[in-house]
């Protein structure tokens, strides 16, 4: 599968616990962004990286919340001190950062904090 | 404050019928408008796009339509299949802003046969 992924797939855990998902993206995509989608709602930009370099965080992104692309390939994003808020599917995407601009989404991490 | 609108958020169409989805903006910085499509459980995927350049563009079945003086853009099913049931969102994305993509609240489409 030469497809953007997302491990694991589904998270479950208990407010206050850290939490940490990976994405593979495309292996020639220089470009990577984070989004998180609740229930009912479009996708909302978290975090984007070109290469290594983590270019821009939205507001949303709190303190709690901290990602890496170590080496410019796949990439981590990591919750601290889960809240009951931070539930949502978590999605990963990755473009050639050309014109054309298409961005191929993962799977997602489905994230439950009880 | 929500930079890409759509309507309606809910649509039931017949096998057969037309779907037509509408979207507004009002950044006119956004130079790329895809449609994505997403089913239950997955990712969204990309479905169709266009630049502000064209005010029109076809793909099989789906047409979007755009009005850049009224920063407005449609998406258009054509012979709706019961395969097409899913959620679609508008959006929007800028190369003043890394190509970050702004996705509105999203359509859920049914056909019924």
């Amino acid at each position: 599968d030469t497809g953007v992924s997302q491990d694991p797939r589904h998270k479950i855990t208990k407010r206050g616990q850290n939490v940490t998902f990976r994405c593979d993206p495309i292996s020639e995509h220089n470009r990577l962004y984070w989004y998180r989608q609740t229930l009912g709602q479009g996708p909302e930009f978290l975090t984007y990286f070109q290469n290594e370099a983590q270019l821009e965080k939205s507001r949303l992104l709190s303190d709690r919340f901290s990602a890496e692309r170590p080496k410019g390939s796949f990439s981590t994003l990591e919750i601290q001190r889960t809240e009951q808020g931070d539930s949502a599917m978590y999605l990963c995407a990755s473009s050639l950062g050309r014109r054309g601009n298409e961005q191929f989404f993962g799977p997602g991490t489905r994230l439950t904090v009880l | 404050q929500q930079q890409v609108k759509q309507s309606p958020q809910s649509l039931i169409v017949q096998k057969g019928g037309i779907s037509i989805i509408n979207c507004a903006y009002e950044n006119t910085a956004f130079d790329y408008f895809p449609w994505y499509q997403q089913f239950p459980g997955k990712g969204p995927a990309l479905l169709i796009a266009i630049r502000p350049d064209v005010s029109e563009k076809k793909e099989g079945r789906f047409t979007i339509s755009f009005n850049k003086s009224a920063k407005q853009f449609s998406l258009h099913i054509m012979d709706s299949q019961p395969g097409d049931s899913a959620t679609y969102f508008c959006a929007a994305s800028s190369k003043t802003s890394y190509d970050k993509v702004i996705f509105g609240p999203g359509t859920s489409l049914s056909v019924i046969p």
